[in-house]
């Protein structure tokens, strides 16, 4: 019974489709989050969402469209691929809205390898 | 700029004996530190996390050690197993922020050779 769920684990695509990486957790968390990892292996948020309400939307281009239909969810969309977008991408959630004090920790998806060819 | 390093991208060691993961932070708003840990198509796990207001916290054969002035924290595994082989990332978080965003090191690649 996995906690936190993405699908699809892999996905090859061209340059210029659209695509849709879905996530939803099952521990009952009021937020969720996109992490992405690169060539590098820097882990860098995305965004994130507390309750269905956007909490953090980092430097990313706008081709990048979350949604999050209930607080179970959070889906990410991907219009107009390039190659650079080629990455692992994270879904985590955690239990706190994570204010002044953090003392919550994320529980991490099993990532969704994105290859743009 | 990367806030969060992690200046070794792999760590040897042997069975038994000590492992010793060490990270370096920029920003000294940073007050929570977590150490995951992530085995290959997996996930990053929770592993262990300190906040600045101490500077050690244990459980079981893990200890994170924080040195403030330095900027620098630590993860000590005694004794390591063959299971502990996997990537360590350390991350931090701005408690002030209000947003809860963490800030992933690159990760350190621990192998455990029985």
């Amino acid at each position: 019974d996995t906690a936190v769920s993405q699908t699809p684990k892999y996905l090859v695509t061209q340059m210029g489709n659209d695509k849709s990486i879905k996530c939803e957790q099952n521990l009952g968390h009021d937020t969720m989050y996109w992490y992405k990892q690169d060539s590098k292996k820097f882990l860098k948020i995305m965004f994130s969402y507390n309750n269905k309400e956007l909490i953090i939307n980092e430097t990313v281009p706008n081709r990048f469209s979350p949604k999050s239909p209930d607080k179970a969810h959070l889906n990410l969309h991907i219009n107009s691929l390039e190659l650079g977008d080629s990455a692992v991408y994270f879904c985590a959630s955690s239990q706190e809205f994570l204010t002044g004090g953090f003392g919550g920790e994320l529980f991490f998806g099993e990532g969704s390898r994105l290859t743009v060819l | 700029d990367q806030q969060v390093k992690q200046n070794s991208p792999s760590l040897s060691v042997q069975e038994g004996r000590i492992s010793i993961l060490n990270c370096d932070y920029t920003n000294s708003m940073f007050d929570y530190f977590l150490w995951y840990k992530k085995y290959p198509a997996e996930g990053p796990t929770f592993l262990i996390s300190i906040s600045s207001i101490k500077d050690k916290n244990e459980d079981g054969r893990f200890t994170v050690f924080l040195n403030k002035s330095a900027k620098h924290l630590s993860l000590h595994i005694v004794p390591s197993q063959p299971g502990d082989s996997a990537v360590y990332f350390c991350a931090a978080s701005d408690g002030s922020s209000n947003t809860g965003k963490l800030i992933f090191g690159q990760g350190t690649t621990l192998q455990v050779k029985p």
